[in-house]
């Protein structure tokens, strides 16, 4: 167990919707990632935030947001969902401003586009 | 987006032979990362470097940061069918100047008991 907790687990919708995941980082952690993860892909970064502030962006669209709360838990935003969209995105947390931290990462949530 | 090159692509072994894969670039990193990944599950950090030349054991996995900061490797020694996975290795660019972590395609392990 990593210690950095993702919900929901699983999630299914349908094209041009929106859905929101969550992640909360490991205790004491201040910066958080998002990935995507697609079969022809790998794992993509999408979005780094530290103590609140974003830090970078990696290949996020613009269809996407995330943003991280004032007790450090974070939240990724897609809308307009498209069937391509479908993948296991990940959070993960380190301990500082992420330039050269190891990163843990949760269990993912699954999202699926129909 | 910009990958690692990591190799082989997958493998196919039998339960108590040694294993290696490795990850190569054309820029220099800062810190290689080594993760395995279940199904269902997310990536596991086994190993992490930190210093050209470096090498780190963990248990039966042995990993080295290249001298030329240019590549990383990871063994296996002595496989056990529970060593089956996704292995990714994972870097930072030098200079680092944000959190983007690049990741190399990963190498799918399969271990014949």
């Amino acid at each position: 167990d990593s210690g950095v907790t993702q919900t929901p687990k699983h999630l299914i919708t349908a094209t041009g919707q929106r859905v929101t995941l969550r992640c909360s980082p490991r205790s004491g952690d201040l910066s958080v990632y998002w990935y995507q993860q697609s079969l022809d892909q790998g794992l993509q970064f999408l979005i780094h935030y530290y103590n609140g502030e974003e830090r970078a962006k990696g290949n996020i669209l613009e269809r996407f947001s995330a943003q991280q709360f004032p007790d450090l838990h974070s939240e990724l935003n897609l809308s307009s969902l498209e069937l391509g969209d479908s993948a296991l995105y990940f959070c993960a947390s380190s301990g500082n401003r992420g330039l050269t931290d190891t990163q843990y990462f949760g269990p993912g949530t699954r999202l699926t586009v129909l | 987006g910009q990958q690692l090159n990591q190799s082989p692509q997958s493998m196919f072994i039998q339960e108590g032979e040694d294993v290696s894969m490795n990850c190569t670039s054309s820029s220099i990193f800062n810190t290689w990362l080594w993760y395995k990944q279940e199904p269902g599950e997310g990536p596991v950090l086994l190993i992490a470097l930190y210093k050209a030349g470096e090498l780190t054991s963990n248990g039966r996995l042995t990993a080295q940061f290249g001298i030329t900061r240019k590549d990383s490797f990871l063994n296996i020694s002595a496989s056990i069918p529970s060593d089956v996975g996704i292995y990714f290795c994972a870097g930072y660019r030098s200079p680092s100047n944000t959190g983007k972590l690049i990741f190399g395609q990963g190498t799918t392990l399969q271990v014949k008991p």
